[in-house]
């Protein structure tokens, strides 16, 4: 079974410019997360999408926006690129199971390296 | 509020010795707690996680970890360490087990 898969593996753009990240989930799972790992500062949350639907975000501007497609897949939009953006940016998914019945187990994807120059 | 910290941000420890890497958590509610591996250039790989059954949890590689909620701590150990288990590792948090909240990370270095 194929894991979560994310592109592009490396991305390089300059400032102001638009980076465009696309996230996999794994078959049969409907919830995908986004996460930014800056250095030192371990994963910060970005985005959740579940059905569809933006369930919750992080504290980031609203420059960084995505969408959850039909079949689940997602993508992740920044823009205005400034350098601060530079970072590992992780996709995970999960089934939508939560609550005490639920294992709420995260499924990562290896991440998208986006480079601001 | 959820929240997860993690004492530590590097630790080093000899070939053959105790791993302890410590998390400590704030949850309202009894939680979803969580160990990931991250290795050089990849994602997060799951180590173990509690869900309210048995209090100490057995993961893959060696690793385990006991949920003390007396002292909201869900610290990771492994009995003997393997120059493998070099990487970074994060403690996670999830109330509703649909939203995780990450620790900063602990980057282990093992000696050889």
């Amino acid at each position: 079974e194929a894991g979560v898969t994310q592109s592009p593996t490396h991305l390089i753009k300059t400032r102001g410019q638009q980076a465009t990240l696309r996230c996999s989930p794994i078959s049969g799972h409907t919830s995908v997360y986004w996460y930014q790992q800056a250095l030192g500062l371990g994963l910060q949350f970005l985005l959740w999408y579940d059905e569809g639907e933006e369930r919750n975000r992080g504290n980031f501007p609203p420059r960084f926006s995505g969408r959850q497609f039909p079949n689940y897949s997602s993508e992740l939009n920044v823009n205005a690129l400034e350098l601060e953006d530079s970072a590992l940016y992780l996709c995970a998914s999960s089934l939508k199971t939560g609550g005490p019945a639920g294992n709420g187990e995260l499924f990562f994807g290896e991440g998208s390296r986006l480079t601001v120059l | 509020a959820q929240s997860v910290t993690q004492l530590g941000s590097h630790v080093s420890v000899s070939e053959g010795a105790l791993v302890l890497l410590r998390c400590n958590y704030s949850s309202s509610v009894p939680p979803y707690l969580f160990w990931y591996v991250q290795y050089p250039n990849q994602g997060l790989q799951l180590l173990l996680k509690y869900t309210s059954a048995a209090t100490l949890v057995k993961g893959i590689n060696g690793f385990e970890a006991e949920f003390k909620k007396s002292e909201t701590s869900f610290h990771l150990t492994k009995p003997s360490a393997h120059m493998s288990d070099a990487a970074e590792y994060f403690c996670a948090v999830s109330e509703t087990g649909n939203q995780f909240y990450f620790g900063t990370g602990t980057s282990l270095t093992v000696i050889p």
